[in-house]
């Protein structure tokens, strides 16, 4: 079992629409959870940081981690084509290396 | 700061050729990490250093690859002899203070071994 799994999609939703992209993993002691956002050809750029169970809102985006179904969860809020992009979640335990998500390929219809 | 620097940005090379991928991290920052991203496996982390030591090297896939980081701004990655199957996008990052703090990634070395 891979220690996180993610849904390769791809995934495509009109303009406007509310997107959510998923993560499970394996391992209940990792404690930091992050999205990451790479737009082809580019390398990949921190999009949400979270430690705890909950959310987490930055304008269009929200973060969700439940700790106790081991999910992690990106919403984004009235899509637009820029949000084209994959998104990776990625996970670690302190002081110790992260594991990113295989990425989820989404795409944003005008 | 002009962020992570990678070169070449492009490579082809031929089976059995040495191949080195170089990486200048941002200034000030002390963790450095090399990645491998692939259609199949995704990003996958190779090594990672800390103050230029190497704290981690279990994701370097054989002996073929070795990675070194002489000083706090450079660090390559080499493989020797290359194979088709190491055609991949490398990745360089790097982070300040801890290793789950935000890393920076540079714009990756597209490999192709023919």
């Amino acid at each position: 079992q891979k220690e996180v799994e993610q849904d390769p999609g791809p995934l495509s939703v009109p303009e406007g629409a509310i997107v959510s992209l998923n993560c499970t993993y394996s391992n209940s002691a990792f404690q930091y959870f992050m999205w990451y956002r790479q737009y082809s050809r580019k390398g990949p750029e921190l999009l949400m940081y979270t430690y705890s169970s909950g959310n987490k809102e930055d304008g269009r985006f929200t973060a969700q981690v439940d700790k106790s179904s081991k999910y992690i969860s990106l919403f984004i809020r009235d899509s637009q084509p820029s949000d084209s992009a994959t998104y990776l979640c990625a996970i670690t335990l302190s002081a110790s290396k992260i594991i990113f998500g295989s990425g989820t390929r989404l795409s944003i219809r005008p | 700061d002009a962020g992570v620097i990678q070169s070449p940005r492009h490579e082809v090379t031929e089976m059995g050729q040495e191949v080195t991928l170089r990486c200048k991290p941002i200034s000030g920052h002390d963790y450095l990490f090399w990645y491998r991203q692939t259609m199949m496996r995704g990003l996958e982390l190779l090594i990672y250093f800390n103050n230029n030591v190497p704290i981690d090297d279990s994701g370097m896939p054989e002996d073929r690859f070795s990675a070194k980081m002489p000083n706090a701004s450079f660090s390559t990655l080499k493989i020797q002899p290359s194979e088709p199957r190491d055609s991949a996008v490398y990745f360089c990052a790097s982070s300040f203070g801890r290793t789950y703090n935000e890393q920076f990634f540079g714009p990756g070395t597209r490999l192709t071994v023919l």
